[in-house]
């Protein structure tokens, strides 16, 4: 087993839609967590962030379940410039391993 | 400021040779990671670098080694190259060691296709 999982996707929505995606983890000692996006052959770029207490950056919700062992991505009302793949990253309390899930394809369509 | 800057862009090789890769941080930061991605993958931590020292090793063979100079850039050496090690190798930096919430911010890469 991975141990980070994120659904490959893609996800095929309409612009205006609300989709979420989520990422499994496995190590109960990762510690820090982020969602970055990445475009077609283009470096990853940092998103947001990941609390405990949830966070939220204009259309963009970002929430961690520390008991689940998972976090979430929530967007609102996309938009076409939406469209990437979305990485999320799992950083272990020991600071010696960073892992990236695969990705989860998101295309909005007109 | 600059961003995170990478040399070369792309680079040819052939298996069996050694490449060398170089990143140059953003200024005032201290820690520099290297990650592998190949197409249809997440990025596949490789190094990270604080002060000049090793401080994470991904599950790479040891064809693959690194090092931080005194400036805080950085060197990523692959010997005796295979075809699977055709991928784009980015480089991210941030002002301090991982572990703590703070983001990396990444290079454009280098694509390294080997023939």
């Amino acid at each position: 087993r991975k141990e980070v999982e994120q659904d490959p996707g893609p996800f095929n929505v309409p612009e205006g839609a609300t989709v979420a995606f989520n990422c499994t983890y496995s190590n109960s000692a990762s510690q820090s967590f982020f969602w970055y996006r990445q475009d077609c052959r283009k470096e990853p770029k940092l998103l947001m962030s990941v609390y405990s207490s949830g966070n939220e950056d204009g259309r963009f919700t970002a929430q961690l379940n520390r008991a689940s062992q998972y976090i979430s991505l929530l967007i609102r009302d996309s938009k076409l410039s939406d469209s990437a793949t979305y990485l999320c990253v799992v950083i272990h309390s020991s600071a010696s391993k960073i892992i990236f899930g695969s990705g989860t394809r998101l295309s909005i369509r007109p | 400021d600059a961003g995170v800057t990478q040399s070369p862009t792309h680079l040819i090789k052939t298996r069996g040779q050694q490449v060398t890769l170089r990143c140059s941080p953003i200024s005032g930061h201290k820690s520099v990671s290297w990650y592998q991605q190949v197409l249809g993958q997440g990025p596949q931590f490789i190094f990270q670098y604080y002060e000049k020292e090793e401080r994470g090793r991904g599950n790479f063979p040891d064809r693959f080694s690194a090092r931080q100079f005194p400036n805080y850039s950085s060197e990523l050496n692959v010997n005796a190259l295979l075809l699977g090690d055709s991928a784009l190798y980015l480089c991210a930096s941030s002002p301090i060691e991982q572990g703590s919430n703070q983001p990396q911010h990444f290079g454009d890469g280098t694509r390294l296709s080997i023939l």
